[in-house]
């Protein structure tokens, strides 16, 4: 069964400051992979999203993440974080043939940003 | 730019009461899903609907809980009798096609007495 980790339940960072939000997953074959935030009292945002192709994929809010096969990851980076990047943000794997068409999501990582 | 609503935006009902979730999907997304996340908790998958019947379900959608499509562009998520343990956010979100990324609506948070 596919499933998702997201190792870091709290991060804290400054503003302007670089920041790396980590994934991994477990699943049978190449992977879909999504990155979604949420806000407070907002639903889940799409940030990006891979499906095939180019392991480095640029998403909106000047977010890119990284698949990488062989270390079964996907971490999520902003190169300068900014105060309203503050939210919760979820990993997230499938849907596939094997999986059907369900996300499965991590446990979720609790962005605070510091002036 | 097209999104999927939701409401209402917060119910709150007493044990044992019926519950009907209300969903507007993406007008020409023919792909339909409910998830929940309890406080605290993962967002869990509950159902997959397409072309007017369920195409997945998990273990958490149990006879209680029922979908539908009522007209052309409403989706629907019943609960016949609520319990204290179904009080989460459930999210709605729609999908062009069974493997294109799905679109998420604000969700309702369900509060049971």
């Amino acid at each position: 069964a596919q499933s998702v980790t997201q190792p870091d339940i709290h991060i804290t960072v400054s503003e302007g400051a670089s920041l790396e939000l980590r994934c991994n997953y477990s699943y049978g074959a190449t992977p879909y992979l999504f990155w979604y935030v949420q806000s407070p009292g907002q639903g889940l945002q799409l940030l990006l999203k891979y499906f095939s192709g180019d392991t480095l994929v640029q998403g909106i809010k000047g977010f890119e993440a990284e698949f990488k096969r062989s270390q079964s990851s996907f971490n999520l980076r902003k190169p300068s974080v900014h105060w309203s990047d503050a939210a919760e943000y979820f990993c997230a794997v499938g849907p596939s043939e094997t999986s059907g068409s369900r996300l499965t999501f991590g446990e979720g990582t609790q962005l605070t940003v510091n002036p | 730019e097209p999104e999927v609503t939701q409401t209402p935006s917060h119910q709150v009902t007493q044990m044992g009461q019926e519950v009907i979730l209300r969903c507007v999907p993406i007008s020409n997304h023919l792909y339909f899903y409910w998830y929940r996340q309890i406080l605290g908790q993962k967002v869990e998958f509950l159902v997959s609907f397409y072309n007017n019947e369920i195409s997945e379900k998990s273990e958490i959608f149990d006879d209680q809980f029922s979908v539908e499509r009522p007209d052309g562009s409403n989706f629907t998520l019943k609960i016949r009798s609520t319990k204290l343990e179904d009080s989460a956010m459930y999210f709605c979100a729609s999908s062009v096609r069974r493997f294109n990324e799905q679109f998420f609506g604000p969700g309702t948070r369900l509060t049971v007495l």
